[in-house]
């Protein structure tokens, strides 16, 4: 089956620690992104990567990174620099054709001890 | 102005009732739209693109007003599974980066 992969579902941080989301994705997709969603929140764009050891800051950038050393792969650093890490994580990708619909990942959900 | 606004709801329909949506975005070159579905605690699921011409999937029809800058939902018929969330995109041109808007929330009641 086709799809994208985040893991874990679940994930819990301590102060101070660095916690790293995966993304996986089999659709043989150009362009991956990492959204944030609070409740009741609309989502908020972290980094974006159109290609291969490529990537770009979105709209709240800070107190994440991100690496793109694979096409099927992006995963994403929460670093402690990150002060209100709880949040619900979204890995999406798309492709340059079929007017560029985007699918998700299942999430993953950060929260902290 | 937000790039991509909706009315939050939550809109409560009875079951049947017919609801439409609407979606307004600030750039007019803006050029693809879509309509996505998230349930509560879930990822958001594509329910349909918005073509120019307008396009209806079953019970659930998506027009494109470029003169007024806004798209909008129609689901007639509504089932008590049509509960959720649903959120207004928007893709401009030359640009990898989608502008999602804070969702409507449709309740439908029995």
């Amino acid at each position: 089956d086709g799809g994208i992969t985040q893991s874990p579902k679940y994930l819990f941080r301590k102060e101070g620690q660095n916690v790293t989301l995966s993304c996986e994705q089999n659709l043989n997709h150009d362009a991956m992104y990492w959204y944030r969603q609070d409740p009741g929140q609309g989502l908020r764009l972290i980094y974006y990567s159109q290609i291969v050891n490529d990537f770009q800051k979105g709209d709240i950038a800070e107190g994440y990174s991100v690496s793109r050393e694979k096409k099927e792969s992006f995963p994403l650093t929460v670093t402690s620099a990150q002060k209100n890490p709880t949040a619900f994580y979204l890995c999406a990708s798309s492709t340059r054709i079929f007017k560029n619909i985007q699918y998700f990942g299942a999430g993953t959900r950060l929260s902290v001890l | 102005r937000k790039e991509v606004e909706q009315d939050p709801g939550p809109f409560n329909v009875p079951e049947g009732a017919t609801v439409a949506f609407n979606c307004t975005y600030s750039n007019s070159a803006s050029q693809s739209f879509f309509w996505y579905r998230q349930d509560c605690r879930k990822e958001p699921k594509l329910l349909m693109s918005v073509y120019s011409s307008g396009n209806e999937d079953g019970r659930f029809t998506a027009q494109l007003n470029r003169a007024s800058q806004y798209i909008s939902l129609l689901i007639r018929d509504s089932k008590l599974s049509d509960s959720a969330t649903y959120l207004c995109v928007v893709n401009n041109p030359g640009t990898y980066k989608y502008i999602f808007g804070t969702g409507t929330r449709l309740k439908v009641l029995a």
